[in-house]
Parts: C-alpha cells; sequence; structure tokens
C-alpha cells in the first residue's frame, strides 16, 4: 500500500526558506504513470497547488508560486522535495505531498490516455511563518 | 490561473439527493476530461471520490457520480448520508500544464 509522508520545520521565519521532503514508501517513484505533488491549504481555506514532478526531473509550478517554487527528486531515496523562498504568513499553510496520474499524451492543447486525479495523499504538515 | 468556482455550501437531508458544481473555462474543464472530485472530512487529507469526470476509484460508493457539460463539472451524491458531510472540491487539470482546484463546498447533512 503507497504511503507519503511530510517532514520538516514545522515554523520557518519571514523572509526565509521553506523546505519540506515527501517521503514515499510501498511503491517507487520512478513509475512512469506518476508524478508527485506539492499541494498546500492555508488555516480554514481552500486547497492549492504548488507544483509537480516527473522522475525525470521535469517539473512543473504554479504560475503564481514559480518564482519561489523549487520541486527536486531524489530516486535512490524514494523522496521529492519542495523548496520555497521569500515566505511571508500567507505562506502558513498544512502543505500536503501526492501523487497524480500523468495526464498521456498532450498535443494541440489536448491530452490522451492518460489519468488525472490525486490519487495518494500524505497526511500533510502544518508549516507555520512567523518571527 | 484562477479557482474553479463552486458554492460555498450546499445542504440536503438524509436520503435526498444534491449536486455541486464545479465552473472553469474552457482552458481547463471545458477542454480536458480530467476533472476529478475530493472528499476532506475535518483534520484529514482529501480522499479523491471521481476522477477522470465520471470515474469512481475502488472502494467509493456508487451514491457518488461525476458528469461534465462544457465548462460545468458536477458532482451528485444520492442517498445521502450523515458521513457525507465534508468539504467537497473539484480539481481540473489546464491548458497550462497546470493543475486548478476550486474553492471548495461545505455540505451539511440536515
Amino acid at each position: 500500500q503507497l504511503q507519503l509522508q511530510e517532514s520538516g520545520p514545522g515554523l520557518v521565519k519571514p523572509s526565509e526558506t521553506l523546505s519540506l521532503i515527501c517521503t514515499v514508501s510501498g511503491g517507487s517513484i520512478s513509475s512512469k504513470s506518476y508524478y508527485w505533488a506539492w499541494i498546500r491549504q492555508p488555516p480554514g481555506k481552500g486547497l492549492e497547488w504548488i507544483g509537480s514532478i516527473y522522475y525525470t526531473g521535469d517539473t512543473y509550478y504554479s504560475p503564481s508560486l514559480k518564482s519561489r517554487v523549487t520541486i527536486s527528486v531524489d530516486l535512490p531515496y524514494n523522496q521529492f522535495s519542495l523548496r520555497l523562498t521569500s515566505v511571508t504568513a500567507a505562506d502558513t499553510a498544512l502543505y500536503y505531498c501526492a501523487r497524480h496520474g500523468n495526464p498521456g499524451y498532450c498535443t494541440g492543447g489536448y491530452c490522451y490516455g492518460g489519468r488525472g486525479d490525486f490519487d495518494n495523499w500524505g497526511q500533510g504538515t502544518l508549516v507555520t511563518v512567523s518571527s | 490561473q484562477s479557482a474553479l468556482t463552486q458554492p460555498a455550501s450546499v445542504s440536503g437531508s438524509p436520503g435526498q439527493s444534491i449536486t455541486i458544481s464545479c465552473t472553469g473555462t474552457s482552458n481547463d474543464v471545458g477542454r480536458y476530461n480530467y476533472v476529478s472530485w475530493y472528499q476532506q472530512h475535518p483534520g484529514k487529507a482529501p480522499k479523491v471520490m471521481i476522477y477522470d469526470v465520471n470515474n469512481r476509484p475502488s472502494g467509493v460508493s456508487n451514491r457518488f457520480s461525476g458528469s461534465k457539460s462544457g465548462n460545468t463539472a458536477s458532482l451528485t451524491i444520492s442517498g445521502l448520508q450523515a458521513e457525507d458531510e465534508a468539504d467537497y472540491y473539484c480539481s481540473s487539470y489546464t491548458i497550462t500544464t497546470s493543475w486548478v482546484f476550486g474553492g471548495g463546498t461545505k455540505l451539511t447533512v440536515v
């Protein structure tokens, strides 16, 4: 059974860098069928996709966070990580790592043969930005 | 990209059916069949209930169904049960190779 577990500091100072790791167990992060994502949820608010990475290292980021986000993968450790720079109080949130389907072959603005859901989630880790 | 639009809240009585809408644009919901729905109980991680518009993962009750028309997707829950009370989020793939969520809908079973 696939399990994802987030880890990292629960408190980060304003202007510093938030760093989290997601450890995947019960399955390989090198699967061609899946991407690995970070999603966050501010207290009492909705879900926000931060970005995703494929086992090859290809990354896709939210346009609104792209300038501050880096997601990387560590295949030997079956982990992927998140770095978010220059954090403010607005970055305080529950951070989830999750697995999502490979959208498949995409061309001309359409995709074929893939799957598009976040089917496995970690339990989430709360990160508070405060001095 | 802008979040998909969902009603903030819906309610229903046990045994009734409810529908939650999720409105996007021709660049996300209207373009791809990669619309999914998530149920989130307080203090828990989201759980996928519907994927690729109208597919149920193994183990999800057939009381949950999904559909799409144009730029709007819908989640229908029939035979409402007390345990269905939760927050529900939709999600879609977008033309900019990104993912977007809806703002969430709080379902109350009264």
